[in-house]
């Protein structure tokens, strides 16, 4: 059974500080790797996509991936309020018509 | 931007009726999927699809389940005899060949009663 797991928090983060969101993942075949936001009663909204090992940064944004320990996180950077929300890691196999296997994921709460 | 666009956005129905549930995914995107997520619960992969014929389904899809392309423009779900267990926030998104990333619609809310 592939699996994505991620720690369901909630997590709590003072407004302006760094939020560290991790996941880790079971099928090794597993090419890409995405952040999701979903706020409560909204569809998943995509953060950033990584395919490589290391970092990759956009804005206040990082994706870091480590394929040979099967882990993806994601730092925010000067978190604000807006950040508020459940935070989806998900794995994409091999295939282009393949699903998208979803984390449970972590609920973010920045606190001002 | 282009979106992936669902409706209606709200349906209720009675146990036992038909729903069809509405995607316009965005417009040169080839590969279409729909996925569910149960209030509380992860979202979880119903069916993909790609020229014109279902690629991968998951156990959830089962006979009570199909999907259609029936124009250029439309893709849907159809749920032949709703269960109460069968509701939930149902997502289509799609995907275009030349990226990995699957863009989602709005949803649409089911309340079976």
């Amino acid at each position: 059974q592939k699996e994505v797991e991620q720690n369901s928090g909630p997590l709590s983060v003072p407004e302006g500080a760094i939020a560290s969101l991790n996941c880790t993942y079971s099928d090794r075949g597993s090419q890409s790797f995405f952040w999701y936001r979903q706020y409560s009663g909204k569809s998943p909204e995509l953060i950033m996509s990584i395919y490589s090992n290391g970092d990759k940064e956009d804005g206040r944004f990082t994706a870091q991936l480590n394929k040979a320990s099967q882990y993806v996180s994601l730092l925010i950077r000067d978190s604000q309020p807006s950040d508020s929300a459940t935070y989806l890691c998900a794995a994409w196999p091999y295939s282009s018509a393949s699903k998208i296997i979803f984390g449970s994921g972590t609920r973010l709460s920045i606190r001002p | 931007e282009p979106e992936v666009t669902q409706t209606p956005s709200h349906q209720v129905t009675q146990m036992g009726q038909e729903v069809i549930l509405r995607c316009v995914p965005i417009s040169n995107h080839l590969y279409f999927y729909w996925y569910r997520q149960i209030l509380g619960q992860k979202v979880e992969f119903l069916v993909s699809f790609y020229n014109n014929e279902i690629s991968e389904k998951s156990e959830i899809f089962d006979d009570q389940f199909s999907v259609e392309r029936p124009d250029g423009s439309n893709f849907t779900l159809k749920i032949r005899s709703t269960k109460l267990e069968d509701s939930a926030m149902y997502f289509c998104a799609s995907k275009s060949t030349a990226q990995e990333t699957q863009y989602f619609g709005p949803g649409t809310r089911l309340l079976v009663l």
